[in-house]
């Protein structure tokens, strides 16, 4: 079983909609979850970082967690064509990071 | 804001070869990382330093060796390149002690071809 699992995608929304995008974990000690979003030929940024349960909400984007569940989720309200990359959950606990494969979004205009 | 710079963007190197990767960050990080990048797999730890000499070995450190004679300054080095080690080859940083769980942030990345 992979530490750090995600809809496996691709995802592909109109323009204006909400992309959502889930991500469950395997470590129940794992303390910090971050979403990093990736465009093509670029390397990771990050967008939202989450460490405590419920909702933590940064201008379109709302990360969601449920430590009890194992399970983070990103929102993406009122898409846009920008969007359109892979995001990419990370769990972490203690120094080490561990990656999904990342989902893949296509925001269609 | 934080800087992370790598030597290359693009490296083209012969099976066998000796290949050096080089990171480098201004904001004085004690913690740096090298990771690899491969479509299906995501990104995994190849080795991670905490400080000055001192490293780890991450989840997939065979074929790769790592040196860091200056804090700002994370080298990554192919001993014997293989083919299998194609790949997007990312450095990362994080502000805080040793194994802080704070933001890791990457530098643009190196993609590495292996004939």
């Amino acid at each position: 079983q992979k530490e750090v699992e995600q809809n496996s995608g691709p995802l592909s929304v109109p323009e204006g909609a909400i992309a959502s995008l889930n991500c469950t974990y395997s470590d129940r000690g794992s303390q910090s979850f971050f979403w990093y979003r990736q465009y093509s030929g670029k390397s990771p940024e990050l967008i939202m970082s989450i460490y405590s349960n419920g909702d933590k909400e940064d201008g379109r984007f709302t990360a969601q967690l449920n430590k009890a569940s194992q399970y983070v989720s990103l929102l993406i309200r009122d898409s846009q064509p920008s969007d359109s990359a892979t995001y990419l959950c990370a769990v972490s606990n203690d120094y080490k990071l561990s990656f999904g494969a990342g989902t893949t979004v296509t925001v269609r205009a | 804001d934080v800087k992370v710079t790598q030597s290359s963007r693009y490296l083209v190197k012969r099976t066998g070869e000796k290949v050096f990767l080089e990171c480098v960050q201004d904001m004085d990080h004690e913690n740096m990382f090298w990771y690899r990048q491969d479509p299906g797999l995501g990104l995994r730890l190849i080795y991670f330093s905490y400080d000055v000499k001192m490293k780890e070995k991450g989840d997939i450190p065979e074929g790769y060796s790592v040196s860091r004679e200056k804090k700002e300054r994370f080298s990554l080095i192919l001993e014997s390149a293989s083919t299998n080690q194609t790949s997007m080859y990312l450095c990362a940083t994080v502000l805080g002690g040793t194994r802080s769980t704070d933001t890791q942030y990457f530098g643009p990345g190196t993609r590495l071809t292996v004939l």
